[in-house]
């Protein structure tokens, strides 16, 4: 069964580094995703992208962030400058364009220090 | 207003029981789609049932099924036969729109089930 595949898996960080958290969505899906998961929370959404541009964006999603799909098969989530609060499960999802499958990847647990 | 709500923080059953899982959604859109997902310790978000808002019919997925009570705008998840794989936290979530736009889905908070031996 076609995955979403989330790299890295865990990746822990110092206050005000960069990350880069990894996304490689089903290979026919042309919308996708980024969620949030504070520890023991709902889950959040954060960005929708669809034809290579930004759809959606909720209010956690600030000038911190930002999404690119550098390829026809990569799409990634950075976080410039993180902080304490940015710690988290963080989701892909990709859709198909009929709107029944949202297909999550498995997540990035990311903890900053 | 919350968009999905899920009031029971907290399920236990016993194993080979049914269970229900309540789930109630706000939307003034008439084209919509609830969602149940499956989210063990291992964190993975796993898909379950999905539920389209013209569906006539209450969906079915092996164990799971979803009453669909449109008016009283409930989707509550039905779990036969309970296993010990079945602990777990649930989510009930909602999109909003027709299938072919670029819509997100909305989360409600969760409800951890823990099955009993």
């Amino acid at each position: 069964e076609p995955e979403v595949t989330q790299t890295p898996s865990h990746q822990v960080t110092q206050m005000g580094q960069e990350v880069i958290l990894r996304c490689v969505p089903i290979s026919n899906h042309l919308y996708f995703y980024w969620y949030r998961q504070i520890l023991g929370q709902k889950v959040e959404f954060l960005v929708s992208f669809y034809n290579n541009e930004i759809s959606e964006k909720s209010e956690i999603f600030d000038d911190q962030f930002s999404v690119e799909r550098p390829d026809g098969s990569n799409f990634t989530l950075k976080i410039r400058s993180t902080k304490l609060e940015d710690s988290a499960m963080y989701f892909c999802a990709s859709r198909d364009t009929f709107g029944y499958g949202y297909t999550f990847g498995s997540g990035t647990r990311l903890t900053v220090v | 207003a919350q968009k999905i709500t899920q009031t029971q923080p907290g399920m236990f059953v016993q194993e080979k029981e049914a269970v229900t899982l309540d789930c109630t959604y706000d939307t003034s859109d008439p084209s919509y789609g609830l969602f149940w997902y499956k989210q063990p310790s291992s964190g993975e978000m796993i898909f379950l049932i999905y539920q389209g808002s013209y569906d006539q019919q209450n969906a079915t997925e092996g164990r799971y099924s979803l009453n669909f009570q449109k008016a009283r705008k409930s989707a509550n998840l039905v779990i036969s036969a309970s296993q010990l794989g079945d602990s777990a936290m649930y989510f009930c979530a909602m999109r909003e729109g027709s299938g072919g736009s670029n819509y997100k889905l909305t989360f409600g908070k969760g409800t951890l089930l823990t099955v009993n031996p």
